[in-house]
């Protein structure tokens, strides 16, 4: 299986900050990588594909790169509606792996 | 709009089975691959499984920890997905996500969930 590592697992930041999360693929996975949010008791909302296309209706302050092993998704104006828990995943093998999830939180 | 809305989560016993269902509507839901993802309390995402489509026969994947005991179905007619899971175990317990696949490929959509709780 293919394992994905994303760090960190939280983290704070203020109102305006530029925020990156890092994802690492434990094996090459193209671009076949996509990220989530997902705020407390909500279902997760599906925010990149293929490493950095947005999905339909995600704001452009979010953005991802990478490819191969190593991804990054950047949130460039931190706002008080981004706090959650950001995943990301691989689907370019079975079984589709997350990772472990970044926290993030306003200070 | 694509709306996905799952049903059937409950209180189980061990050993015991439960069948999830997931309502689609707002897209041709014939042309789309779907999944399961799972969520225990207070963890991360994890994947259960996949149907494709009739093109490709319905076949499946699954997860090693459910392979042979859960199994996922589709009725285009009914545009509804559905998880039949058998010997269920502790650890199933999970809010159990029906996610829609796009250009048979990555996750887009997701629905509210469905909490499955296995305790005796």
């Amino acid at each position: 299986d293919t394992q994905m590592t994303q760090s960190p697992s939280s983290l704070s930041a203020s109102v305006g900050d530029r925020v990156t999360i890092t994802c690492r693929a434990s094996q090459g996975i193209r671009n076949y990588l996509a990220w989530f949010q997902q705020k407390p008791g909500k279902a997760p909302k599906s925010l990149i594909y293929a490493a950095s296309n947005l999905q339909s209706g995600v704001p452009s302050k979010f953005s991802g790169s990478g490819s191969g092993t190593d991804f990054t998704l950047t949130i460039s104006s931190l706002q008080p509606e981004d706090s959650a828990t950001y995943y990301c995943q691989q689907y370019n093998t079975y079984p589709l792996t997350f990772g472990g999830g970044t926290k993030v939180e306003i200070k | 709009e694509v709306q996905l809305v799952e049903s059937g989560g409950d209180l189980v016993q061990p050993g015991g089975s439960l069948r999830l269902s997931c309502a689609a509507s707002g897209f041709t839901f014939s042309d789309h691959y779907m999944d399961w993802v799972r969520q225990a309390p207070g963890k991360g995402l994890e994947w259960v499984g996949r149907i494709r489509k009739k093109a490709q026969s319905y076949s499946t994947e699954y997860a090693a920890s459910v392979t042979g005991r859960f199994t996922i179905s589709r009725d285009d007619s009914e545009n509804s997905l559905y998880l039949q899971m058998n010997s269920l175990k502790i650890e199933d317990t999970a809010v159990y996500y029906c996610v829609r696949v796009y250009s048979s490929s990555y996750h887009d959509s997701w629905g509210q969930g469905t909490l499955v709780t296995v305790s005796s």
